[in-house]
């Protein structure tokens, strides 16, 4: 099976534009979760689909956004961009059953520098 | 969310087993207990996870506290592919929420 592929893999942007970053997870899986991994902040959580539904999110403004496709397929957006959105941005994959039950498959991330 | 304490570092030497401890006294009774690790610049890679009892897989062994309050996570025969930030996430939504988790160094 391939494994999670997020697109592109380098971006940069700067202050003020908006960026859409796309995820593919395995294929059969249905869940699709964010995360962004600073040096300062570590790997925190942005947010959750299943089924096209955002179903958790964590502690980010609104201007970081997502959605989820019939395919599964996701697509993260960040609007006015700072120079703190700076960072890896990973995207998980899981079969998204009973909470807990099944483990997350990572991407290699999208690594967004904003100037 | 219930959060984990995981020493900063640790230091083994290769071939050697390793155990990666793991606290987390605010758990809930519907809590897994999930271990992930990070490769430099790689993503995050799935370890093992539990809920109740003890786990093996290929890469790695889950001792499980009875009263689920700590955990232990046993790699068998440490390689220097082994070296990685070692994360111990309790998953009780579809999120997991990393703490600074455990760096491990492999000495050859």
């Amino acid at each position: 099976k391939a494994g999670v592929t997020q697109t592109p893999r380098y971006l940069i942007k700067t202050r003020g534009q908006q960026v859409t970053l796309s995820c593919s997870p395995i294929s059969g899986h249905r869940s699709v979760s964010w995360y962004q991994q600073t040096p300062g902040q570590g790997l925190q959580f942005l947010f959750e689909y299943f089924s096209e539904t955002q179903r958790n999110k964590g502690n980010f403004p609104g201007r970081f956004s997502g959605r989820q496709f019939s395919n599964s397929r996701s697509e993260m957006n960040v609007s006015t961009l700072e120079l703190g959105d700076s960072a890896l941005y990973l995207c998980a994959s899981s079969l998204g059953g009973l909470a807990g039950l099944y483990e997350q498959y990572f991407g290699p991330g999208t690594r967004l520098t904003v100037t | 969310d219930a959060k984990t304490t995981q020493p900063n570092s640790m230091e083994s030497n290769e071939e050697e087993p390793v155990h990666l401890p793991c606290n987390h006294s605010t758990i809930s009774g519907t809590d897994y207990i999930h271990w992930y690790r990070q490769l430099p610049s790689q993503g995050p890679e799935y370890v093992i996870h539990g809920l109740t009892s003890n786990v093996n897989n290929r890469m790695a062994s889950l001792a499980i506290a009875e009263d689920r309050k700590s955990s232990t996570l046993i790699l068998h025969r440490a390689t220097l592919r082994d070296a990685a930030v070692y994360y111990c996430i309790l998953q009780g939504a579809q999120k997991l929420v990393f703490g600074q988790g455990t760096r491990l160094t492999i000495n050859p």
